[in-house]
């Protein structure tokens, strides 16, 4: 099964809402990455956590990670309808460091 | 500008034909990179490579083939032997192999690969 998993699959909200977002992971880490995908584009990277790290923010973005739990966060503030797209989580386990595990991603729409 | 082109964006496969998907970049990054995308689902990994004339498998090599003769380009060939090749496939770069997750990849625009 994938190392990364998203939760939820799906979320939808109003534009100036916040959005949060969740991926777990079964193995120990050494990052954890979040990109966005818009549909039928590639992916553009966001931010990246390392495993010593609790928190970290970019813009509107902002991520948690609590190694205890194997799980992050990621929180958008204040959503803009251009912030529709895909999610996706991308882990750097400490055994197999060089190769990222991509979850299957969440998806959100954001109504203006 | 700097980045990465993925050609064709649109590609039509018949059975039992082989198709190669371009990826070139220009960011001077060692490593590159081969991922399939199905709907609803994330990035798996079919081969990957850190260096000129060297290429390893990912996790779903099965039915592909690479090549990285130049730095600037590692195109991938989808077989016969792949069974199921209907997919997106993305094309990523990082700058070294070994610290690619410490500094994020840089993806092209995608291949949308159909069996018709």
């Amino acid at each position: 099964s994938q190392q990364g998993e998203e939760d939820p699959q799906a979320l939808s909200i109003q534009e100036g809402e916040n959005a949060t977002m969740n991926c777990s992971y079964k193995t120990s880490i050494n990052n954890l990455q979040w990109y966005r995908q818009n549909s039928g584009r590639g992916l553009v990277h966001l931010i990246l956590i390392r495993s010593n790290e609790r928190e970290k923010h970019s813009g509107r973005l902002r991520v948690t990670l609590d190694t205890s739990k194997k799980s992050s966060s990621l929180l958008i503030t204040a959503s803009r309808a251009a912030d529709t797209a895909s999610y996706f989580c991308a882990t750097d386990a400490r055994t197999n460091a060089g190769k990222s595990t991509f979850g299957d991603g969440t998806t959100l729409t954001v109504k203006p | 500008d700097g980045g990465i082109t993925q050609s064709p964006k649109y590609l039509f496969r018949k059975e039992g034909q082989n198709v190669t998907l371009s990826c070139e970049q220009n960011l001077n990054h060692d490593a590159m990179y081969w991922y399939r995308q199905d709907p609803g689902q994330g990035l798996r990994l079919i081969y990957y490579s850190q260096i000129v004339n060297d290429f390893q498998k990912g996790d779903i090599a099965e039915g592909y083939s690479v090549s990285r003769e130049k730095k600037e380009s590692f195109p991938l060939t989808v077989t016969s032997a792949q069974k199921n090749p209907t997919a997106f496939y993305l094309c990523a770069s990082s700058p070294q192999h070994t610290t690619a997750t410490s500094y994020g990849y840089t993806f092209g625009s995608g291949t949308r690969l159909t069996v018709v």
